[in-house]
């Protein structure tokens, strides 16, 4: 149980384009969902946290016209990164939490290439 | 604020070697701590959790103890295998539901 998957697995897009990453929580229901960014070697970075039916919360520094975050119902949160630039290359990792739990569960990861 | 504070890598062991990777923490309250485990190109897995002052977790060999009075939960195995090698990251979370990671501690395990 307590899977959460990712899609794309990996994208390469070109600069000034969108791209949209999904993340899912297969057999639960997913009141809270977490987006991280992780650059090569390092640690990961909570970017923001969203609930369903809310505007998400961004963390200190993150550009939220840049990084849309929509979490439309308790299985779905999607991530887009607008207009896109190179400085946004990284592995985007999500991860969801059910109601009155505190545990995380991760998906496995979206590698960004801009180019 | 709280933080995780990992033991700087990479760590290099030979297969059937011991193995510590050192965490500490500093954090108000009473936070549940984590070891979470990534291989290449993959998300985090977690490893084992425990969640208050001397619970043992333990997965796949790993122990860790959540030791309050040295504020530390080191992650051990006793014997290593070429599998093991991966970044593993130690974690705690405190009641705002936020995870704070450590840098991470990345493992090599030669055969």
């Amino acid at each position: 149980g307590a899977v959460v998957s990712q899609h794309p697995s990996w994208v390469i897009c070109k600069s000034g384009t969108s791209v949209k990453i999904e993340c899912r929580s297969l057999d639960f229901q997913a009141t809270t969902m977490f987006w991280y960014r992780q650059f090569p070697k390092q640690s990961l970075m909570l970017m923001a946290t969203s609930n369903e039916g809310s505007k998400a919360t961004y963390e200190q520094g993150v550009e939220k016209d840049k990084f849309l975050i929509n979490h439309a119902s308790l299985t779905l949160s999607t991530l887009t990164v607008t207009s896109a630039h190179p400085e946004d290359s990284s592995f985007y990792i999500c991860s969801a939490r059910e109601a009155f739990s505190y545990e995380q569960y991760f998906g496995p990861g979206t590698r960004l290439t801009v180019t | 604020g709280n933080s995780v504070t990992q033991m700087e890598g990479p760590v290099t062991l030979s297969e059937e070697a011991f193995l510590t990777i050192n965490c500490t923490y500093t954090a108000t309250g009473y936070p549940s701590l984590f070891w979470y485990v990534q291989y290449p190109g993959e998300g985090l897995q977690l490893l084992l959790k425990a969640t208050k002052a001397d619970d043992k977790g333990s997965n796949k060999g790993f122990e860790a103890t959540y030791r309050k009075e040295t504020t530390s939960f080191h992650l051990e195995k006793g014997s290593v295998q070429v599998s093991d090698s991966a970044v593993y990251f130690c974690a705690l979370l405190s009641g705002t539901y936020k995870y704070i990671f450590g840098t991470g501690t990345r493992l090599k395990v030669l055969a």
